[in-house]
């Protein structure tokens, strides 16, 4: 069975730092590409960033470019988002997803989430 | 990017009756090589995460029950639940993932009437 378990989500203040992890187990994790998504509280879906199997490509979107790094280890079966100079805006459930296994940027698996909040 | 704009917000149906909801895309989705839609539906029921209905616009994914239908092309396309279950109600968001960055619809709430 497919899992897929994030952690590390909580308050920080604005202009802080937080670092979220997503465990994966029930799939061969180095094969897939790893998305994180967020949702605002209350709000719709907003696509965060990717990273390639062997993370030689990583991508993300404008809003958070040059403040968040996704990495991940293969060898742990681990994603990460590395999120700096955090702001109001950014906090939002964020869901670890696993892109789907041609490639495409969809989702086939979610985990439960974890909740950023930034405020003072 | 690609802006998703689902209609209705919110939609009320009664047990057992057709729901259909609309996702409209600012451009065509349709990749002319491979005559596929790059639009995935997705279901998310409350304190959950969103689950993969439908991708290609018309492929079920596995498991999913078979009164859920896509359809549609280019720009215009419709989720359609034949017989509405009580286990249906929650929100279902359209995805385009023709272009980076993939963008969702804002979302229509399904309700029972």
């Amino acid at each position: 069975e497919v899992q897929l378990v994030e952690s590390g989500g909580g308050l920080v203040q604005p202009g802080g730092s937080l670092r979220l992890s997503c465990a994966a187990s029930g799939f061969t994790f180095s094969t897939y590409k790893m998305h994180w998504v967020r949702q605002a509280p209350g709000k719709g879906l907003q696509w965060v960033s990717y990273i390639t199997s062997s993370s030689s490509v990583a991508n993300y979107a404008d809003s958070v470019k040059g403040r968040f790094t996704i990495s991940r280890d293969n060898a742990k079966n681990s994603l990460f988002l590395q999120m700096n100079s955090l702001r109001g805006e950014d906090t939002a459930v964020y869901y670890c997803a696993r892109g789907e296994t041609g490639g495409e940027y969809f989702f086939d698996y979610w985990g439960q989430g974890s909740l950023v909040t930034v405020s003072s | 990017d690609i802006v998703m704009t689902q209609s209705p917000d919110s939609l009320a149906v009664s047990l057992g009756e057709r729901a259909t909801i609309n996702c409209k895309s600012s451009q065509s989705v349709l990749y002319s090589s491979n005559n596929k839609n790059y639009l995935a539906w997705y279901q998310q029921k409350p304190g959950q995460p969103p689950k993969l209905l439908m991708y290609w616009a018309s492929t079920r994914e596995s498991g999913v029950p078979d009164r859920f239908s896509g359809s549609g092309s280019g720009t215009d396309f419709t989720l359609t639940i034949s017989s509405l279950q009580a286990e249906d109600v929650a929100v279902y968001y359209c995805q385009q993932y023709y272009t980076s960055p993939p963008t969702f619809g804002q979302g229509t709430k399904l309700e029972i009437k």
